[in-house]
């Protein structure tokens, strides 16, 4: 199935670094959406981007939706141990295209306290 | 608020049967969308409800179907069960599908063909 291309796939960093991922693909995007997914749990909204070149801060959190539609990036800034998570960011295109999503591989987060 | 709901949490089949999963939105959403999350495919689009309608569907043979009532809660079956359909199976639910609202997903089920 389509997928975006995302990484890192895995960080490992200590607590108080700031972390950076990201998200491309070939094709536009109207909206990028950026989730957190915990063990067991299902993924959570974290931030949602509905403009090109839109920057969008959630607490420590900030993200971008690239100008060009095919990419967008989270920043996460003086990480804390409940940072750990798989974050997963999330395209979706024409309004047409109801209910789907297309998601990145995840990125798989580990902070050492 | 209440969450999306996903029942039942963890089930077990065997190959060749069938099952049957259910999903609750948020009180007034009325688009469900389904996928299956697997360690080699990721999160894959099934397929969404709104209004006891399928208005899309992603790329799955036809054994993955779904319905939704008039009450918005929605159940997907998957017949003849093989082992690749072990996954974790999410329902997210929205206003009206547009991404406008967000999609708030649930817990899911963890599918698991033996």
């Amino acid at each position: 199935g389509q997928q975006l291309n995302q990484s890192p796939q895995s960080m490992f960093i200590q607590e108080g670094e700031d972390v950076s991922m990201n998200c491309t693909s070939s094709s536009i995007f109207n909206t990028w959406l950026w989730y957190k997914q915990e063990p067991g749990e299902g993924p959570v909204l974290l931030i949602a981007l509905y403009k090109a070149g839109e920057l969008t801060s959630n607490g420590r959190l900030t993200a971008q939706f690239g100008i060009t539609r095919k990419d967008s990036f989270l920043n996460i800034s003086a990480s804390i141990p409940s940072d750990v998570g798989i974050y997963f960011c999330a395209g979706h295109g024409s309004s047409g295209n109801t209910g789907k999503l297309i998601f990145g591989q995840g990125t798989t987060l580990q902070v050492k306290p | 608020k209440a969450g999306v709901t996903q029942t039942p949490r963890y089930l077990i089949k065997t190959r060749g049967q069938q099952v049957t999963l259910s999903c609750s939105p948020i009180s007034g959403h009325r688009s469900v969308s389904w996928y299956q999350q697997t360690p080699g495919q990721g999160l894959q689009f099934l397929f969404e409800y709104f209004s006891e309608t399928q208005r899309n569907k992603g790329n799955f043979p036809g054994r993955f179907s779904g319905r939704q009532f008039s009450n918005s809660r929605s159940e997907m079956n998957v017949s003849t069960l093989e082992l690749g359909d072990s996954a974790l199976y999410l329902c997210a639910s929205s206003l009206v599908g547009g991404v406008a609202n967000g999609y708030t997903f649930g817990s899911g089920t963890r599918l698991t063909v033996v």
